[in-house]
């Protein structure tokens, strides 16, 4: 079955510090991979789309990319703002469904 | 503001009793999908529309039952209630099937 797999469960980062959050795949034949920022009790926040390995997207702090099995999501010099959590989320093949990962929970501390 | 909106925000009510949360997509969207976000679960899919008809289901128990309206707002039925069904219900929407998808506030369902 596809599934898709988010590591770290939680990163505790200080503001400036920079680190790389994973997404891990295994679907066959990707139709795109998707990161999303969700903020407590609110609804998923639609940040990028991928679609081929080497694809890069920025927005502001935040970098993500896509290799063949996994994207990562870089945060360059974080700030408090961007605590949350990031879920990413991958289609079925004809795009009957999408897989969610359980989600990075990113806390950034002043 | 992503565009779509949900109603309630907040629904508390008792077992074995049904409610119908409410969905309107963004404007000009044609897709539908609905998921379950609770503690233990992370974020489910239940169940998804493209301009009126079912086209997929996920993880949706018999209990639950949506549909899509012509003018592409939709439903869900969730019926004889049990406590494991308090969560975090999503409504999103898509220009069409595969794009990003934009996703509603929630209706948080408490049942006591």
């Amino acid at each position: 079955e596809d599934q898709v797999t988010q590591s770290p469960e939680a990163l505790r980062l200080q503001e400036g510090e920079s680190s790389s959050l994973n997404c891990s795949y295994t679907v066959s034949g990707l139709r795109g991979l998707f990161w999303y920022r969700q903020d407590p009790g609110k609804g998923p926040e639609f940040l990028f789309t991928l679609y081929s390995a080497g694809e890069e997207k920025e927005k502001e702090r935040l970098k993500a990319t896509l290799t063949k099995k996994e994207s990562f999501l870089h945060i360059t010099a974080p700030k408090p703002e961007d605590s949350a959590t990031y879920l990413c989320a991958v289609p079925e093949y004809n795009f009957n469904k999408f897989y969610f990962g359980s989600g990075t929970k990113l806390n950034v501390k002043p | 503001d992503s565009g779509v909106t949900q109603t309630p925000k907040h629904l508390i009510t008792a077992t074995g009793q049904r409610v119908t949360l409410r969905c309107s997509p963004r404007s000009g969207d044609l897709s539908v999908y609905w998921y379950q976000q609770s503690l233990d679960q992370g974020l489910q899919f239940l169940i998804q529309y493209y301009n009126g008809e079912e086209r997929a289901k996920g993880n949706i128990l018999e209990r639950f039952s949506a549909q899509q309206f012509p003018d592409l707002h939709s439903e869900l039925n969730l019926s004889s209630l049990e406590l494991g069904d308090s969560a975090l219900y999503f409504c999103a929407s898509s220009v069409t099937i595969g794009n990003e998808q934009y996703f509603g506030p929630g209706t948080r369902l408490t049942v006591t």
